[in-house]
């Protein structure tokens, strides 16, 4: 089983709809988790950080359920500039007590006009 | 925000050769920078861990004498890859946490990626 684990998509979706990922971890151990973003042929940025209590930036909600290891994006609203591939990473303990960023393979969101 | 500059964006080698990438943080110090390799419409793939002024940490499968690891400074690391050979042709991104920041918490920021073709 993989340690992260996203739908691959595409979503392809018109604009002004509303779209959900999902991403699944395997570590109950895992202590922080965050939401990147990669546009085609470039390196990933930061979304946002995920919480416990869920959090809200704009259009973009996620949400993290420990009990279920189990995280969300939701975008509302959708974009054209939206489109991307979305990838969910999960900061993972290693056996010597460090820490290592999970990153899942993606989940590719096309809004078309 | 913070910027992590990576040299060069691509590249194209002959089989044999060995090929250099250099990963910069611009405005802020970073004593570990990470290596990653990613393949098309696949996961970033964690190298290995670059440690300012230590040995790096290398991920299990990652051989250490066919990608070097040098951090020399707190703003720059660079990544080897040695004898290159056409399934070494990958994208290889470098990232960067601020020394300051938490391991935990802290913001990743990566470099642009060196697409390496060996032909």
């Amino acid at each position: 089983r993989k340690e992260v684990e996203q739908d691959p998509g595409p979503f392809n979706v018109p604009e002004g709809a509303t779209v959900a990922f999902n991403c699944t971890y395997s570590n109950s151990a895992s202590q922080s988790f965050f939401w990147y973003r990669q546009d085609c042929r470039k390196e990933p940025k930061l979304l946002m950080s995920v919480y416990s209590s869920g959090n809200e930036d704009g259009r973009f909600t996620a949400q993290l359920n420990r009990a279920s290891q189990y995280i969300s994006l939701l975008i509302r609203d959708s974009k054209l500039s939206d489109s991307a591939t979305y990838l969910c990473v999960v900061n993972s303990p290693r056996m010597d007590s460090s820490y290592k960023l999970i990153f899942g393979s993606g989940t590719r969101l096309l809004v078309r006009p | 925000g913070a910027v992590v500059s990576q040299h060069p964006s691509r590249v194209i080698c002959k089989s044999g050769t060995s090929v250099k990438i250099e990963c910069r943080s611009l405005d802020f110090q970073a004593t570990t920078m990470f290596w990653y390799r990613q393949f098309p419409k696949k996961s970033l793939m964690l190298m290995a861990t670059s440690n300012e002024g230590s040995k790096a940490t290398y991920e299990q499968g990652v051989e250490k004498d066919k990608f070097l690891i040098n951090h020399a400074s707190l703003t720059l690391s660079t990544l080897t890859v040695t004898s290159a050979h056409p399934e070494d042709s990958s994208f290889y991104i470098c990232s960067a946490r601020d020394v300051r920041a938490g391991d935990l918490t802290g913001e990743l920021f990566f470099g642009e990626g060196s697409r390496l073709t060996v032909l």
